[in-house]
């Protein structure tokens, strides 16, 4: 049985830095083929692909954030962690993350955690 | 950047059938999948590579891809099946994730 779960600050301040946590089970990360995303959801808006970390440690993030994001894994302890610095009110929204399957021409979002509500105020 | 349209709404009676789509430019020559998103729930993957569905799914759900729309079918729509639905892509040029803005389905 696939679990993800994800754990954080639910309130941070403007220009601090978000650290969150996925912890995960049902599957290795070190499996050829699979990654783990991150997704978030402001309120009441659509979805947004943030980052993902393959089993290769190969790391992608999306173009608007990537100079604020970074993704690690660690294997050992079944949990990939997404940083993002200099946090502001317009990242508040609930994050997801998810186990990431396919191949390089159509990855998609098989499992999901129940998302983690981040409110970015000060 | 790689752009998914999908209407804001679509409402439907109950046993009739809902189609959502998802445009895209040449996205019929991408694999499409839809996820279901329930108030205050995670998605959830209900159709993937088009056409293809998740164990446990319901054949009620079914998907088509072609030329610059994909479409998400549900037929005999039930109660049950009010929820956002987004679809999304992976773009290989730039190993991006894409999401469309997500469609709110009713069930009058």
């Amino acid at each position: 049985q696939v679990t993800l779960r994800e754990s954080g600050p639910a309130l941070v301040k403007p220009t601090q830095t978000l650290t969150l946590t996925c912890s995960f089970s049902g599957f290795l990360l070190s499996t050829s083929g699979m990654s783990v995303s991150w997704i978030r959801q402001p309120p009441g808006k659509a979805l947004e692909w943030l980052a993902l970390i393959d089993w290769d440690d190969d790391k992608y993030y999306s173009t608007s954030l990537r100079t604020r994001l970074t993704i690690s894994k660690v294997t050992s302890k079944n949990q990939v962690v997404l940083t993002m610095t200099n946090v502001d009110p317009v990242d508040t929204a609930t994050y997801y993350c998810a186990r990431t399957t396919g191949n390089s021409g159509w990855l998609l979002f098989d499992y999901w955690g129940q998302g983690a509500l981040v409110t970015v105020s000060s | 950047s790689y752009v998914l349209t999908q209407p804001p709404s679509v409402s439907v009676a109950p046993g009739q059938t809902a189609r959502i789509t998802c445009g895209g430019n040449n996205i019929g020559s991408k694999s499409v999948h839809w996820y279901q998103q329930k108030a205050g729930q995670a998605p959830a993957l209900v159709v993937y590579d088009d056409s293809d569905r998740p164990s446990g799914i319901p054949e009620r759900f079914s998907g088509s891809n072609s030329g610059n729309t994909a479409t998400l079918t549900i037929s005999r729509v039930e109660a049950g099946d009010e929820a956002d639905y987004h679809c999304q892509v992976w773009e290989s040029s730039s190993d991006h994730a894409v999401f469309g803005g997500g469609t709110q389905l009713t069930v009058l």
